[in-house]
Order: C-alpha cells, then sequence, then structure tokens
C-alpha cells in the first residue's frame, strides 16, 4: 500500500517556540493531504487540508494564523505550530489518499507527539 | 455536518467475537470505513463498505445498512493483540474530501 512518512515522531519544546512536523508522501503524489489533532482518549479531529499550490482549508475553531499549513510540493506538507503552549500538546497526524480506485482506505503517517512545557 | 457515535467502551474474552456499532447522521454519504489503533500509535485501515451488506476480510467483518444509518465491525477469533481502539469513519462524495471519525470505541481483550 501507500506510505505516508511523517517527522519527528515525538517533540518536546518550551512554550512560545515553534514547532515544525512533516508529512511526506514516499510512493506516491498527494494533491490533498489532512491534518488531525488527537487528544488522549478521543478520536481523531480534522484540523486541516492541505492543498499543494494553495491555501490550506481549515476547520471551525481552527487557528489558521497558530497552525501554519504549507503544502509547497506534490509529495511534502508541513505543520507549523507556532507561539506553542502547554494545551497545544497533542499527537498530530497526517493523512492522504492516492489516486486510483476508491478503495476507502486513508493513508497515515506514524503521528507526532507533541509536548510542550 | 457528521456525526458518527460509537461505544466509548467494550470488553470480551481472548477467542470470542465481539460486535462495535456504528451509527452515523451525515450530510452526504460516500462509504463507511473502520480503522484500527493502538495506543501510540497511528490508525491503519481495517475495512470498507460502499454498498450495503458484509464485507468479509480474514478474522474482521464489517456490515452496512445505508438505510438505517449504521453500520458495525466484527472481530471473530479475538486475540489479546485486538486491543486497541477501533474507528469509523464517513467520506463524502467528491472525490478527495475530508474524511469524519466516529467517536471510537476501546476495546480490550481479557484472558
Amino acid at each position: 500500500g501507500a506510505v505516508v512518512s511523517q517527522h519527528p515522531s515525538w517533540v518536546i519544546c518550551k512554550s512560545g517556540t515553534s514547532v515544525k512536523i512533516e508529512c511526506r508522501s514516499l510512493d506516491f503524489q498527494a494533491t490533498t493531504m489532512f491534518w488531525y489533532r488527537q487528544f488522549p482518549k478521543q478520536s481523531l479531529m480534522l484540523m486541516a487540508t492541505s492543498n499543494e499550490g494553495s491555501k490550506a482549508t481549515y476547520e471551525q475553531g481552527v487557528e489558521k494564523d497558530k497552525f501554519l499549513i504549507n503544502h509547497a510540493s506534490l509529495t511534502l506538507s508541513t505543520l507549523t505550530v507556532t507561539s506553542a503552549h502547554p494545551e497545544d500538546s497533542s499527537f498530530y497526524i497526517c493523512s492522504a489518499i492516492p489516486g486510483g480506485p476508491n478503495t476507502g482506505e486513508l493513508f497515515f503517517g506514524e503521528g507526532s507527539r507533541l509536548t510542550v512545557l | 455536518g457528521q456525526s458518527l457515535e460509537q461505544p466509548s467502551e467494550v470488553t470480551a474474552v481472548e477467542g470470542a467475537i465481539v460486535q462495535i456499532n456504528c451509527t452515523y447522521q451525515t450530510s452526504g454519504f460516500y462509504g463507511l470505513s473502520w480503522y484500527q489503533q493502538h495506543d501510540g500509535g497511528a490508525p491503519t485501515f481495517l475495512s470498507y463498505n460502499a454498498l450495503d451488506g458484509l464485507e468479509e476480510t480474514g478474522r474482521f467483518s464489517s456490515f452496512l445498512s445505508r438505510s438505517d444509518s449504521y453500520g458495525y465491525l466484527l472481530l471473530q477469533e479475538l486475540q489479546m493483540k485486538d486491543s486497541a481502539s477501533y474507528f469509523c469513519a464517513v467520506k463524502p462524495p467528491g472525490g478527495y474530501q475530508k474524511v469524519t471519525f466516529g467517536t471510537g470505541t476501546k476495546l480490550q481483550v481479557i484472558p
């Protein structure tokens, strides 16, 4: 199946700093990628849809100036958490859907666990 | 909007069969998927139903009834490694659009 790679797997940062998370599709081109956030014992909540070559589409309640998304190529999307605070500590997961027949399958990166001190 | 409801927790015995239900309310519907997520890991795809009926994939089966806005995941011959969270998810029609996940069910398999 398609492979999506996410980096870093975990990161610890100080409050007020910025953190960048990368999401790469390794064996397919992804014009669209999705960024999810998951708090402990909760479901995956879609934060934004990343579109190659254009602005990301953010879900209601997600601050676009705080969670900067850049999708500069067909294989790379980045999420930057700016001025991070402890309440931003969470598990961030990216996903993508390859082209071709629809199998209903969403391919996920490994996830990035962010801890803000 | 979309909402998908699941039981929060289910406990079952090793070797048994367990069913995890999902009821949904959506503004558009294309298909129902199921994902497994172990603690600390990313979700992995299990099954997908675009049409009504039962889809079988090894020990896992998934069922969909679009008229009832209902589906379930059936796990047979439970193993300890099946202890995980399970999420149903819907994708609206129209290509690369966002997938909405259910509330999730934490399955605990006991000896």
